[in-house]
């Protein structure tokens, strides 16, 4: 089956850190570049970080630039994103979504992360 | 940064309606826009890609129009299960950058 799976999303407190996964199952992991979009309470979608097949680049959101890190291991078929010195602007819905040139055309179901004291 | 400027951000319509949903880039993206499908609770669908593919599996009442900076997604033809909020979405250019999305709902 063709999916994608979030997990590591949880309640964090302010300055803390997560780590989120994405595991990818159907598809050619290490041939698709992957992206991160995540979506605050009630707001619109925002993309945060994406990152070629091979993993060698990355690209960021300026707000999160410096404190999370995207990257992958395409043994695994997994997508990770660690999140550091968490604020909480960054409480959202976070998607895993499979990024090529027909946009964003699988995504997983997300997982939420909550900052807060 | 470009920036997508997504109109109206409401929009009011019943079943049968034909409604457009217009997205305009803060400059030219060529056709590299996509256009997305959410509901409550759920990740957004693919509904469009290069501003005028149809996504496999979408209903043909879909269709996406465009290019350079002007940009529109129509419904021929409303049903029940279109009720839902529209994203507008740039890959041209990292970052990526969405709409602020408009929410279609039943007069």
């Amino acid at each position: 089956e063709v999916q994608l799976v979030e997990s590591g999303g949880g309640l964090v407190q302010p300055g803390g850190s997560l780590g989120l996964s994405c595991a990818a199952s159907g598809i050619t992991f290490s041939g698709s570049a992957m992206t991160w979009v995540r979506q605050a309470p009630g707001k619109g979608l925002e993309w945060v970080s994406s990152i070629t097949g091979s993993g060698d680049t990355t690209y960021y959101t300026d707000s999160v630039k410096g404190r999370f890190t995207i990257s992958r291991d395409n043994s695994k078929n997994t997508l990770y994103l660690e999140m550091n010195s968490l604020r909480a602007e960054d409480t959202a819905v976070y998607f895993c979504a499979k990024d090529s040139s027909t946009a964003l055309a699988l995504w997983g179901q997300g997982t939420l992360v909550t900052v807060s004291s | 940064d470009i920036q997508m400027t997504q109109s109206p951000s409401t929009l009011s319509a019943s079943v049968g309606d034909r409604v457009t949903i217009t997205c305009r880039a803060s400059q030219s993206i060529s056709s590299w826009l996509a256009w997305y499908q959410q509901k409550p609770g759920k990740a957004p669908k693919l509904l469009i890609y290069k501003a005028s593919t149809l996504e496999s599996g979408v209903p043909s009442r879909f269709s996406g129009s465009g290019s350079g900076t002007e940009f529109a997604l129509t419904i021929s033809s409303l049903q029940p299960d279109d009720f839902a909020t529209y994203y507008c979405q740039q890959y041209n250019l990292y970052p990526y950058t969405f709409g602020q999305g408009t929410k279609l709902e039943i007069k």
